[in-house]
C-alpha cells in the first residue's frame, strides 16, 4: 500500500511466545508509527518512532516493545505480557511537516 | 487523554443519495483534522482534511465541515456509490507532539442498491 509492506498478512501466535512483526517503507518517510485495531473499534496508538534509534511510547505500549535501527524498517513485537493480542495491527509512516499518514495493509494477529 | 467521538455508529444510505457522516472532537488545539476510508481487511486510506482555521473544505465528491464552536466535524458523500461503503473514521493531529493521529470508534456505511 503505497509503499509501505507488512508482513505477514496473517500471524498465528501460542500463549506465551513473543511474535514480530515487520513494517518496512520505500517512502523516504521519517516518522513510523504502530496501531492496534480491535473488531468495531478505531485505532490505538502503540509505538512511534520520528527518527532513527528514537522511539516513544504510545497510548498502549505494555506488553508491546519496538526498535527503529533503520530508517526503512519499524518492526513490532507482540512479547508474552501481553495479554490480549489478537488484534488488527497497522503501520504507518508520515513525512515530517506533512501531517497526513500513509498506512500499510495491516497483520491479523491471532493467538491460539 | 484528548479523544475523538462519532455520533452514529451505522449508517445507511440509498444509492445515489448524499450521506453525512459526523464526528464530535474534544483537544480544540488540535491542527488538523482528516477522514479516513477503511474497506474490510485494509488499512485506513486517507479522504480528506481541514485545517482548524478553516470551516469547509471540498473534494471529488466530498465536503468536510468543521464548527469550532461546538467542535464538530462531519463528511459530506455526494451522490453515495456502492464502493463508498466502509468504515469511515475521523481523526484529529496536534502538530510539535510525535505528529499523533487520534482517531474516533469510527461509522459504518453501508449503500443500498
Amino acid at each position: 500500500d503505497g509503499g509501505i509492506t507488512q508482513s505477514p498478512k496473517y500471524l498465528f501466535r501460542k500463549e506465551g511466545q513473543n511474535v514480530t512483526l515487520s513494517c518496512e517503507q520505500n517512502l523516504n518517510h521519517d516518522a513510523m508509527y504502530w496501531y492496534r485495531q480491535d473488531p468495531g473499534q478505531g485505532l490505538r496508538l502503540i509505538y512511534y518512532s520520528q527518527i532513527v534509534n528514537d522511539f516513544q511510547k504510545g497510548d498502549i505500549a505494555e506488553g508491546y516493545s519496538v526498535s527503529r535501527e533503520k530508517k526503512e524498517s519499524f518492526p513490532l513485537t507482540v512479547t508474552s505480557a501481553q495479554k490480549n493480542p489478537t488484534a488488527f495491527y497497522l503501520c504507518a509512516t508520515s513525512d515530517r511537516g506533512i501531517y497526513g499518514y500513509t498506512f500499510g495493509s495491516g497483520t491479523r494477529l491471532t493467538v491460539v | 487523554g484528548e479523544s475523538v467521538g462519532l455520533h452514529l455508529p451505522t449508517l445507511s444510505v440509498q444509492e445515489g443519495d448524499n450521506s453525512i457522516i459526523n464526528c464530535a472532537y474534544s483537544n480544540s488545539a488540535s491542527d488538523y483534522f482528516i477522514w479516513y476510508k477503511q474497506e474490510s481487511g485494509k488499512g485506513p486510506q486517507f479522504i480528506i482534511d481541514i485545517r482548524s482555521n478553516m470551516d469547509k473544505r471540498q473534494g471529488q465528491r466530498v465536503t468536510v465541515l468543521l464548527n469550532k464552536t461546538v467542535k464538530h466535524l462531519s463528511l459530506q458523500i455526494a451522490a453515495t456509490q456502492p464502493g463508498d461503503s466502509a468504515v469511515y473514521f475521523c481523526a484529529e493531529i496536534l502538530l510539535g507532539y510525535g505528529n499523533k493521529l487520534v482517531f474516533g470508534a469510527g461509522t459504518i456505511l453501508r449503500v443500498k442498491s
